[in-house]
């Protein structure tokens, strides 16, 4: 199976910092990674998907890049309501496997 | 609007078995792959299962022999029967639809399982 290890767990930010997170895959898996966006108590929302394409309706502050083995998602300015926790997840190959999750919480 | 409605779920023994059902809405169903991702209370989020337009599955390893998924196009229903069910199966079930090869865009509610004595 192909690990997906994110970095940092948690990130502690303020409005306005620009945020980077990591994702490494153990295996390539060229651009086969989608972005996801998880509030307390709701489900997942898609953010980016084939690594660094924009889903339909989700802030430009958002952005994602890499392919291989690594990967970042890239919040520009961060918004109050960006606090959540971020997922990358590969599609390359089954079974299909998530990152860890990164806790981006306020400073 | 797309809309995903989840139900099935609740409290079960260890060993028994639940059906989940995920109603779909707003979109072409029976040209669409669908999946369940699940997540363990406090946990991060694990695939389970995922069937192709066509019906193809694919499982992770922790489910197979276990749970089988299914669809009928014509009630444009997606099913997951969970069968010898274990503690670790405890989780919020998400119903989603699979996009570009395995990426997933619209998702459900939830619907909490629940397995203990």
């Amino acid at each position: 199976d192909i690990q997906m290890t994110q970095s940092p767990s948690t990130l502690s930010a303020s409005v306005g910092d620009r945020v980077t997170i990591t994702c490494r895959a153990s295996q390539s898996i060229t651009t086969w990674l989608a972005w996801y966006q998880q509030k307390p108590g709701k489900a997942p929302k898609l953010l980016i998907y084939k690594a660094s394409t924009l889903e339909s309706g989700v802030p430009s502050r958002f952005s994602g890049s890499g392919s291989g083995t690594e990967f970042t998602l890239t919040i520009s300015s961060l918004q109050s309501e960006d606090f959540a926790v971020y997922y990358c997840q590969q599609y390359n190959k089954w079974p299909l496997t998530f990152g860890g999750g990164t806790k981006v919480e306020i400073k | 609007e797309v809309q995903l409605l989840e139900s099935g779920g609740g409290l079960v023994q260890p060993g028994g078995s639940l059906r989940l059902s995920c109603a779909a809405s707003g979109f072409s169903f029976s040209n669409s792959a669908m999946g369940w991702v699940r997540q363990a209370p406090g946990e991060g989020l694990e695939w389970v299962s995922s069937i192709s337009g066509g019906g193809n599955t694919y499982s992770a390893d922790s489910v197979k022999g276990r749970f089988s998924l299914s669809r009928d196009n014509s009630m444009n229903t997606l099913y997951l029967q969970m069968n010898s069910l274990r503690a670790e199966d405890t989780a919020v079930y998400y119903c989603a639809r699979v996009v570009f090869q395995g990426a997933h865009d619209y998702w459900g509610q939830g619907t909490l399982v629940t397995v203990s004595s």
